[in-house]
């Protein structure tokens, strides 16, 4: 069975520029949750989507925003990026009913310039 | 803000010793989580325990939780050169986001 599956592997932008992570789930899955992960800030809850719908979000700013397709595959746009948005952004998947347990993806390492 | 906190924050042991780290939290919990992480990539879900569950047990590794103490400790027995990562444990409070701790880095000499 396929993994969660994330791209780009890499990706880097410029500051002020919009960047687009995309997150394929475990087929089965309707929950995909987007993570942040960086330097000296711990992995940090971004966004959770289940059945097309954000159902809860992170302490993080409206630039954040993602949406989540009908085949339960999962977008992270973020806007006017800072410097400070160089990290590893995650993406997990669960099937709600099984106790929430959370799978990961081998994220996307965002570098702001 | 990080619910969890790890502890140790490292940890060098010789393969074939056993590893053990432990995990406090703030509020209660729905369950908890433990998680590897190799050089900064992706996390493998190691087991999930439940809040009404005291032990559980996979492969070479033992997860304890005390609710009553709020905090869960990982074993790793008889360790080998493949189990240096980083571990986390995360919480799920019954909100479906988990909150993770700082981690431990457990290194494995040969």
């Amino acid at each position: 069975e396929a993994g969660v599956t994330q791209s780009p592997t890499h990706l880097i932008k410029t500051r002020g520029q919009q960047a687009t992570l995309r997150c394929s789930p475990i087929s089965g899955h309707t929950s995909v949750y987007w993570y942040q992960q960086a330097l000296g800030l711990g992995l940090q809850f971004l966004l959770w989507y289940d059945e097309g719908e954000e159902r809860n979000r992170g302490n993080f700013p409206p630039r954040f925003s993602g949406r989540q397709f009908p085949n339960y595959s999962s977008e992270l746009n973020v806007n006017a990026l800072e410097l400070e948005d160089s990290a590893l952004y995650l993406c997990a998947s669960s099937f709600l009913l099984a106790h929430n347990e959370q799978f990961f993806g081998p994220g996307t390492r965002l570098t702001v310039l | 803000s990080q619910q969890g906190e790890e502890d140790p924050q490292a940890l060098s042991i010789q393969e074939g010793e056993n590893a053990t780290m432990n995990c406090s939290y703030k509020t209660s919990i729905n369950n908890l989580q433990w998680y590897r992480q190799n050089s900064g990539r992706g996390l493998v879900h190691l087991i999930l325990i439940r809040s009404n569950e005291r032990e559980k047990h996979s492969g070479r590794l033992r997860v304890t939780l005390d609710t009553s103490k709020k905090s869960s400790s990982l074993l790793i027995t008889a360790s080998r050169a493949a189990d240096t990562a980083s571990y986390f444990c995360a919480t799920d409070r019954g909100d479906y986001k988990l909150s993770f701790g700082a981690g431990t880095t457990v290194t494995v000499r040969a």
